[in-house]
């Protein structure tokens, strides 16, 4: 069973462009979750999809947004980059939001803002 | 609200020594327990978890971790550290009300030659 995918691995932008980051869970995975990974935050929530529907929403601000296809593949965008958006984004799927176990996570696309 | 808290943000110790790297989490219920991995430039995976049952739980590579209740801990461990096992741990909470989880801050683990 191929796992998550996430692409791109790495991109550079520059502050005040958008990027649009792509994951495409386990096959039969409905769930998918973003995180961002930061060296001084850890790791933050940033929404949950499931059935194309966003379920829950961390705390970021609008311009972190996403969405999510039929397929179960899932697209997170953020406008207007700031420096500080630099980070790991991570995606990560499980079957169901009312599945409490597994998230199996992608290896994550690496933005850098200069 | 609930909140996970890992003691120490780096864990030193050298190769066959004992790995023990702490969770505490603030819960009012029962709550699931996991503890994933991250190693370097790969995203995370699970390590093992507590969903009921056996308060001591077995995981991959030789890790493993006991539920203490009354501690409100999950505190991994694994009796001989490989070089191997250099990466950065996290500890995880959710609750079966909302099914999220919560993160504690992680903790890196350097195993010394």
């Amino acid at each position: 069973k191929a796992g998550v995918t996430q692409t791109p691995r790495y991109l550079i932008k520059t502050r005040g462009q958008q990027v649009t980051l792509s994951c495409s869970p386990i096959s039969g995975h409905r769930s998918v979750s973003w995180y961002q990974q930061t060296p001084g935050q850890g790791l933050q929530f940033l929404f949950e999809y499931f059935s194309e529907t966003q379920r829950n929403k961390g705390n970021f601000p609008g311009r972190f947004s996403g969405r999510q296809f039929s397929n179960s593949r899932s697209e997170m965008n953020v406008s207007t980059l700031e420096l500080g958006d630099s980070a790991l984004y991570l995606c990560a799927s499980k079957p169901s939001v009312l599945n409490t176990g597994e998230l199996f996570f992608g290896e994550g696309s690496r933005l850098t803002v200069l | 609200a609930q909140s996970v808290t890992q003691l120490g943000s780096h864990v030193s110790v050298s190769e066959g020594a004992l790995v023990l790297l702490r969770c505490n989490y603030s819960s009012s219920v029962p709550p699931y327990l996991f503890w994933y991995v991250q190693y370097p430039n790969q995203g995370l995976q699970l390590l093992l978890k507590y969903t009921t049952g056996a308060t001591l739980v077995k995981g991959i590579n030789g890790f493993e971790a006991e539920f203490k209740k009354s501690e409100t801990s999950f505190h991994l461990t694994k009796p001989s550290a490989h070089m191997s096992d250099a990466a950065e741990y996290f500890c995880a909470v959710s609750e079966e009300s909302n099914y999220q989880l919560i993160w504690g801050a992680g903790t890196k683990l350097i195993i010394k030659p």
